[in-house]
């Protein structure tokens, strides 16, 4: 069965610095590979997917992450981290064998410091 | 476009009582999906959906219903509400295909005493 990983379950920056959200996944065929953000008592939503058109996907609010098939990895990055993007951020995968099920990793809560 | 829209967005219970929550989605998406999302817990599959008619078992399907009578809703049952289903609950729904991703509601947040 497919797993994520996402280690941290909290990120602390301060404002303007680097954001990493790292994402591990299991499958040795690479799937479909998401991450979608949750601002206080708010649903998710779509911050980007990777779907094997292009290694470094773009995003809303300046984020993106790379597809690295060697360390099977999908981690998220933003240059300058902001106060709004304070935020709990979830990576995803779905099957490319058509499952009806993505699977979730833990979540990673982001904190930003002024 | 709303989107997908769940009703109520608060409720509170007394332990044995039952409730419906109703989640509606104007997209015309196939798939349909309930989770719970508890405090260091993430996102845990409830039911799901895959077209009119069809439900099937997620992770946590003890205590809850479902069904799936019309395309655009799926609603969640608590015949016999109990503490341990204190938890918000979102509904998610997608288009066909793996790549397409889950759009999701704001969630009801749910207190059983």
């Amino acid at each position: 069965a497919q797993s994520v990983t996402q280690l941290g379950s909290h990120v602390s920056v301060s404002e303007g610095a680097l954001v990493l959200l790292r994402c591990n996944y299991s499958s040795s065929v690479p799937p479909y590979l998401f991450w979608y953000v949750q601002y206080p008592n708010q649903g998710l939503q779509l911050l980007l997917k990777y779907t094997s058109a292009a290694t470094l996907v773009k995003g809303i609010n300046g984020f993106e992450a790379e597809f690295k098939k060697s360390e099977t990895s999908f981690h998220l990055t933003k240059p300058s981290a902001h106060m709004s993007d304070a935020a709990e951020y979830f990576c995803a995968v779905s099957d490319q064998g058509g499952s009806y099920i993505p699977t979730f990793g833990r979540g990673t809560s982001l904190i930003v410091h002024p | 476009n709303a989107g997908v829209t769940q009703t109520p967005k608060f409720r509170v219970l007394k332990t044995g009582q039952s409730m419906t929550l109703l989640c509606a989605q104007d997209m015309n998406h196939e798939y349909m999906y309930w989770y719970r999302q508890d405090p260091g817990m993430g996102l845990r599959l409830i039911h799901y959906s895959v077209g009119e008619g069809t439900t099937a078992k997620g992770e946590v399907p003890d205590g809850y219903n479902v069904s799936r009578l019309k395309k655009q809703n799926f609603l969640l049952g608590l015949e016999s509400a109990a503490p341990s289903q204190t938890s918000v609950y979102f509904c998610a729904s997608r288009d066909w295909g793996s790549s397409s991703p889950l759009h999701f509601g704001n969630g009801t947040r749910l207190t059983v005493t």
